[in-house]
């Protein structure tokens, strides 16, 4: 699995949109981005995924560069409770097969009141 | 969307006993299960692949005969820790795959605190 690089730590206001980079610049063709997230004490959520195409879902958006060494995950409008480590995850995903996933350090998001 | 149940959430125990965590697929099945550890302030690490049917796969510097993990059905892995020391707490998570679904997400249980005395 290509490695991600995040920022350690960010700042978003209430209310704002909250855009978490993550580089993974030796990613493969074949390799997806996953991004999860976790609060604290509790286990890992599944936000989106995308392989080249940018992806919109109720959680949030994730643009991927046209050469796809990096991405940005989008939250619309953070709220309090989007408060906690965000992980960006390359993997390589061969249809059928179950795959686990390497976390990184991930970003963690702090949203302000 | 699917859901992982984990049990307990929390357990306190004394040193030199065993504790059993319990992971199961309450709308799917899953062939494969996985197991983390995190410690505070640090990432998940893999610590196990649990294949139903067949033995875990253990990452390298697990001891597969301190974390026993048994996989009997396609909806319940469990991971025992045995003769828990206090260097064992942690908190433990599981994820599990849906086997009918395309494989691209795999959900978490909400995690066990191990507090060992």
């Amino acid at each position: 699995d290509a490695k991600t690089t995040q920022p350690t730590s960010m700042d978003c206001a209430e209310g704002r949109a909250a855009n978490l980079p993550c580089n993974h610049s030796t990613i493969s063709g074949n390799e997806y981005v996953y991004w999860y997230r976790q609060i604290h004490s509790q286990g890992p959520q599944y936000i989106i995924h995308g392989l080249k195409n940018n992806e919109t879902n109720e959680m949030a958006s994730l643009i991927i560069t046209e050469d796809r060494k990096s991405s940005t995950l989008i939250l619309p409008h953070a709220t309090l409770r989007d408060t906690a480590v965000y992980y960006c995850i390359a993997v390589l995903l061969p249809s059928g097969s179950a795959r686990q996933l390497t976390f990184g350090s991930g970003t963690q998001l702090t949203v302000l009141p | 969307g699917a859901v992982v149940s984990q049990h307990p959430s929390w357990v306190i125990c004394k040193s030199g006993t065993s504790v059993k965590i319990e992971c199961r697929s309450l709308d799917f099945q899953a062939t494969t299960m996985f197991w983390y550890r995190q410690f505070p302030k640090q990432s998940l690490m893999l610590m196990a692949t649990s294949n139903e049917g067949s033995k875990a796969t253990y990452e390298q510097g697990v001891e597969k005969d301190k974390f026993l993990i048994n996989h009997a059905s396609l909806t319940l892995s469990t991971l025992t820790v045995t003769s828990a020391h206090p260097e064992d707490s942690s908190f433990y998570i599981c994820s599990a795959r849906d086997a009918g679904g395309s494989g691209e997400k795999l959900f978490f249980g909400s995690g066990t605190q191990l507090s060992v005395l």
